[in-house]
């Protein structure tokens, strides 16, 4: 079946800093993919649709300048939480939908996720 | 607007026992309903989907759903538990209008009694 990966699983950092994470389709492409945070004991909440080759869309309330996302290619999509800060503190978990795929509605594929830990 | 709502926030079985979680949706169109299975350290992993087919869905390792209009309700069932079916499992809703975005309930945390 489609695999999505992310990288890192876990990333500690300082408050300030930024921090990159990577979400690949490892065997499919995908024109879009999308960027949620989970709350620990909490729901997925969608952050953003990431298309390739334009802009991604934010969901409402969430802040485009300080998490950026970039989908270069079909099978790579990056979130960049910049100048982080404790409450940044996540589980950020990415999808994709392989091709041919109706929308969101249709399966997604999830990788395994990213723990960010702000100090 | 959409929304999931899931019963239970923990569910407690003997291995061998039959599986309920439930989960009821509110949308103003015709939903497509999704069960997803997180098991620690893993990616989410789809169990099952409606999408305005069959009312009864089955799906992977023994576990199906029943779409029920009328109740607006869309529980996951499993005949036997098994201690592999540990794991945090997750409705999701998704209409056609829209966005079509996945909106996920807050999750049901299944354990096994051995």
């Amino acid at each position: 079946g489609a695999v999505v990966s992310q990288h890192p699983s876990w990333v500690i950092c300082k408050s300030g800093t930024s921090v990159k994470i990577e979400c690949r389709s490892l065997d499919f492409q995908a024109t879009t993919m999308f960027w949620y945070r989970q709350f620990p004991k909490q729901s997925l909440m969608l952050m953003a649709t990431s298309n390739e080759g334009s802009k991604a869309t934010y969901e409402q309330g969430v802040e485009k300048d300080k998490f950026l996302i970039n989908h270069a290619s079909l099978t790579l999509s990056t979130l960049t939480v910049t100048s982080a800060h404790p409450e940044d503190s996540s589980f950020y978990i990415c999808s994709a939908s392989p091709p041919g795929a109706g929308g969101p509605r249709d399966t997604q594929y999830f990788g395994p996720g990213t723990r960010l830990t702000v100090l | 607007a959409q929304s999931v709502t899931q019963l239970d926030s923990h569910v407690s079985v003997s291995e061998g026992t039959p599986v309920l979680l439930r989960c009821n949706y509110s949308s103003s169109y015709s939903p497509s309903l999704f069960w997803y299975v997180q098991h620690p350290n893993k990616g989410l992993q789809l169990l099952l989907k409606y999408t305005s087919a069959a009312t009864l869905v089955k799906g992977i390792n023994g576990f199906e759903a029943e779409f029920k209009k009328s109740e607006t309700s869309f529980h996951l069932t499993k005949p036997s538990a098994h201690m592999s079916d540990a794991a945090e499992y997750f409705c999701v809703v998704s209409v056609l209008f829209g966005n079509e975005k996945l909106t996920f309930g807050t999750g049901t945390r299944l354990t096994i009694i051995p």
